[in-house]
């Protein structure tokens, strides 16, 4: 079974606050997704990573960034938290072959900014 | 862009009956994927079903099948037989089947519907 974990379920933070949120992912994929989950929004992308050191800008990148030195390890930094990115963050990886695409989600993080 | 649309925020189905989930989707591509995913409650998000668009027959796991109109670009989902255990979101999504580096890989998610199973 493919897994995909997250370094916290619930994280408290204070504003201005550094935050990591850590992805593993054991599967050898190539692509390695963060998303942020809002009621009523759905999930909205905000950055992917297809290669080891490679990164593209989703829908909503501005105050986050993102780090994979590691094939199996995608991180989302926070740089100064704000509590309008109180959220849930979803992690999600997936192959890169035709007809292996589906997108394998983590537990998620539950992040609150005070 | 694409788009993708749920039109129903949330549904509610009886136990043992069948219910049907819309989504609608824009794209000018005439090669892509849809996917139906299931997020129960404090639960990890699951790929339900897989719909390839070249593909004219309808997908279908065990309960759940698709109704799949290219032309009208609507990609519904129905659930027979309805079980508590189908209680969750379900996000309908769309991926490109362009094969370029550093865009086609992402999915976009409907919001979401919330479906309801009453005993």
């Amino acid at each position: 079974d493919v897994k995909v974990t997250q370094s916290s379920r619930y994280l408290v933070k204070r504003t201005g606050e550094k935050v990591f949120l850590e992805c593993v992912q054991d599967m050898d994929h190539e692509n390695m997704f963060w998303y942020r989950q809002d009621p009523g929004l759905g999930l909205r992308l905000i950055y992917f990573s297809y290669d080891v050191k490679m990164k593209e800008k989703g829908d909503i990148p501005e105050g986050y960034s993102v780090s994979r030195e590691k094939k199996e390890r995608f991180s989302l930094i926070l740089e100064s938290a704000s509590t309008n990115q109180t959220s849930m963050y979803l992690c999600a990886s997936s192959f890169e072959r035709e007809g292996r695409d589906t997108q394998y989600f983590g537990p998620g993080t539950r992040l609150t900014v005070l | 862009a694409q788009t993708v649309t749920q039109s129903q925020p949330e549904m509610s189905v009886q136990e043992a009956e069948t219910v049907t989930l819309s989504c609608t989707y824009d794209t000018s591509e005439s090669d892509y994927y849809l996917f139906w995913y299931k997020q129960p409650p404090s639960r990890q998000m699951i790929l339900v079903i897989r719909q390839e668009a070249y593909k004219q027959q309808n997908a279908t796991e065990n309960r759940f099948s698709v109704n799949f109109q290219k032309a009208a670009k609507s990609f519904s989902l129905k659930i027979s037989d309805s079980q508590l255990g189908d209680a969750a979101m379900y996000f309908c999504a769309y991926r490109s089947a362009r094969n370029t580096k550093g865009g086609s890989e992402k999915l976009v998610f409907g919001k979401g519907t919330k479906l309801t199973v009453n005993p």
